[in-house]
């Protein structure tokens, strides 16, 4: 089973309210990332585990939080929305490094209002 | 820093058309260069990668050729269908860092009328 799956499929959220996002894969993969994308823009990292081990890009550092409690699941945790946080967000997951293809979830659109 | 540039954002076709989506990169090196698939409703998929120069990636009629010296990764199909309507992404892996990050371009929609 090559699934990644993202609950929930769609998200409305309010102003300045938080947002949680949830990803899970069964393949036993060691890295889990998150991706954002707009419209027009091009899937944007936000962000990713490495095992135990969270990275989080320069300029997103402060606006998105994640946790992995195991090996399966991984969560996009947004403390207070704004507008500009409407976007797609992508999961994706892979075994090892160098150079290896992502699997990707179908995605979370969020919209917030 | 590292970047991928898609030259067209959106291209249409009738079935059995030749398709080229161009594709160039910037970085230093040789990373690992992808094309991704996205249909309507899911996540992007593999489609395949090439990793050296001259290499040729290929997967379901799609291929693309790594040049180094273009630094070009270009999606080439020789005969289209209906079903290859979908978005197109070409990426660039970061072989520099733990993680394998991946660079997106900002994708090209296939339209292929019947």
């Amino acid at each position: 089973d090559t699934t990644v799956k993202q609950n929930p499929r769609y998200k409305l959220a309010r102003v300045g309210k938080p947002v949680n996002l949830i990803c899970s894969q069964t393949m036993n993969h060691d890295t889990m990332y998150w991706y954002q994308k707009k419209p027009n823009q091009a899937p944007k990292l936000l962000l990713f585990y490495y095992d135990k081990i969270l990275n989080r890009e320069a300029d997103t550092f402060e606006k998105f939080q994640s946790s992995r409690p195991n090996n399966s699941f991984c969560s996009l945790y947004i403390g207070s929305a704004g507008l500009e946080y409407s976007a797609m967000y992508l999961c994706a997951s892979t075994r090892g490094t160098g150079g290896r293809e992502q699997y990707f979830g179908p995605g979370t659109r969020l919209t917030v209002l | 820093g590292d970047s991928v540039t898609q030259t067209e954002g959106q291209v249409a076709l009738s079935e059995e058309d030749f398709l080229t989506i161009h594709c160039n990169y910037s970085a230093s090196g040789y990373p690992a260069l992808f094309w991704y698939v996205q249909y309507p409703g899911e996540g992007p998929q593999f489609l395949f990668r090439a990793s050296r120069d001259k290499e040729k990636g290929s997967s379901r009629g799609f291929e693309a050729t790594y040049d180094k010296g273009t630094t070009s990764f270009h999606l080439r199909k020789a005969s289209v269908q209906e079903s290859d309507s979908a978005v197109y992404y070409c990426a660039l892996g970061d072989r520099g860092s733990s993680g394998n990050k991946l660079i997106f371009g900002i994708g090209t929609l296939l339209s292929v009328k019947p």
